[in-house]
Formats: C-alpha cells, structure tokens, sequence
C-alpha cells in the first residue's frame, strides 16, 4: 500500500503556463516534504521542501503548497520552461530524517515549446 | 567538488553472481542511503548509515549488504544476485534533511 501516491503519471503544459504537479499521503505523521526533480541518466535533485508547520514555501518559480487536513501536497511552477521537462518525485517523512522518507512514483512533466 | 559518484555506471549480471557498489561522497556528509528505483515505483531504501562503521536496514533490505568503512564511501553488496534485483541503484548523501544523489547504477541480472 504507496503511503505517498503521484496519480497523474504524466503531465504535458505549454511553454509560459502554470504546471501543477500533485502528491497525495495517507500516514497523518508524516510532517516534512520534499520534491525532487529527476533527467533521465541522471541522480535526483533536490527542489524545495516544507515542514508541517507551514502551509506554502517558495523558490522563485517554484512553490509548494500543503493541505495537512487534505493530506495534499502540490508544486507549481510558474511560468513552465523546456528545461523544466523531467520526473518530479515528491517525498515525505516522519522528522527530517532520510531514513525516513517514503518517494512517490514520480509524474513525468513535458514543457512543450 | 564532484558530489556524489557511483561505480559503475551499468552491469550485467548472471543469477548466483556478486557484485560490489562503490559510492563515494565528498561533502563531508554523515548520513549515506542506497536506493533501488524501479518502473512504476518511487525510490526504496534498502540500507543506510548515519556515520562511519554503522549500517541500518531500510524498507527493502533481503538480498543485499552494505558496509561504511569510510565516512565518503557507501558500499552496496550482492552477495547472489536474483533477476528480482535487476534495478536501477542510487545512492545519496545528507547532512540531512535534503540529499543528494549519485547517478545510478543500471543492474540487469540474467
């Protein structure tokens, strides 16, 4: 049973447009979150993260908003470039650990020029 | 600075065969992770380390050892290697909370 679940294995969005890329949790002690960004043939890297106590984090075009009641997280990226076309993995975690942290599947974004 | 390697890069594997992962960090980081990604799936951990000599069992842990002689080095074992291990590794660093990751290791066991 995915703790942390990505439904949307794929998203496509035009050059300039908003991206908003969704990651759902269903272990309600889960209090700090990450997103990271994958290019194929590469490791993933490291975008933007948020603790519980917080409801929205931003990173110049990026930010992550939390819905704790939810159990919702979601990324926006505004405005979508080519280069951010890549995996997005979101992760959660009981304390801030990385032993703890539990990945999503990934959604695959395509910036279409 | 590199960051975060792994060696190698690919390998093939027959069922029965061992093998050895090498990653070396050189951030100075504490805490080491290897992981196995596969289709469909978010990266689980098998094993990690929060400092040199100690090693702890991750979610995923059957079919695998691992070793941290060395503060930068994360060594990843199959000691007889499944075509259920067939994979891509990654290993990562931390100090933490956020890590960072080596480039993967593609593993096909025959």
């Amino acid at each position: 049973d995915q703790q942390v679940k990505q439904n949307s294995p794929s998203l496509s969005v035009q050059e300039g447009r908003i991206s908003i890329l969704n990651c759902d949790y269903t272990n309600s002690m889960f209090d700090y979150f990450l997103w990271y960004k994958k290019y194929p043939a590469e490791g993933p890297t490291f975008l933007i993260s948020i603790s519980s106590i917080k409801d929205k984090n931003e990173d110049g075009r990026f930010t992550v908003f939390l819905n704790k009641s939810a159990k919702h997280l979601s990324l926006h990226i505004v405005p979508s470039q080519p280069g951010d076309s890549a995996v997005y993995f979101c992760a959660a975690s009981r304390g801030n650990y990385g032993q703890n942290f539990v990945f999503g599947p990934g959604t695959r974004l395509s910036v279409l020029p | 600075n590199a960051g975060v390697t792994q060696t190698p890069k690919f390998r093939v594997l027959k069922t029965g065969q061992s093998m050895t992962l090498l990653c070396a960090q050189d951030m100075n980081h504490e805490y080491m992770y290897w992981y196995r990604q596969d289709p469909g799936m978010g990266l689980r951990l098998i094993h990690y380390s929060v400092g040199e000599g100690t090693t702890a069992k991750g979610e995923v842990p059957d079919g695998y050892n691992v070793s941290r002689l060395k503060k930068q080095n994360f060594l990843l074992g199959l000691e007889s290697a499944a075509p259920s291990q067939t994979s891509v590794y990654f290993c990562a660093s931390s100090l933490p909370p956020e890590q960072y990751f080596g480039p993967g290791t593609r593993l096909t066991v025959t």
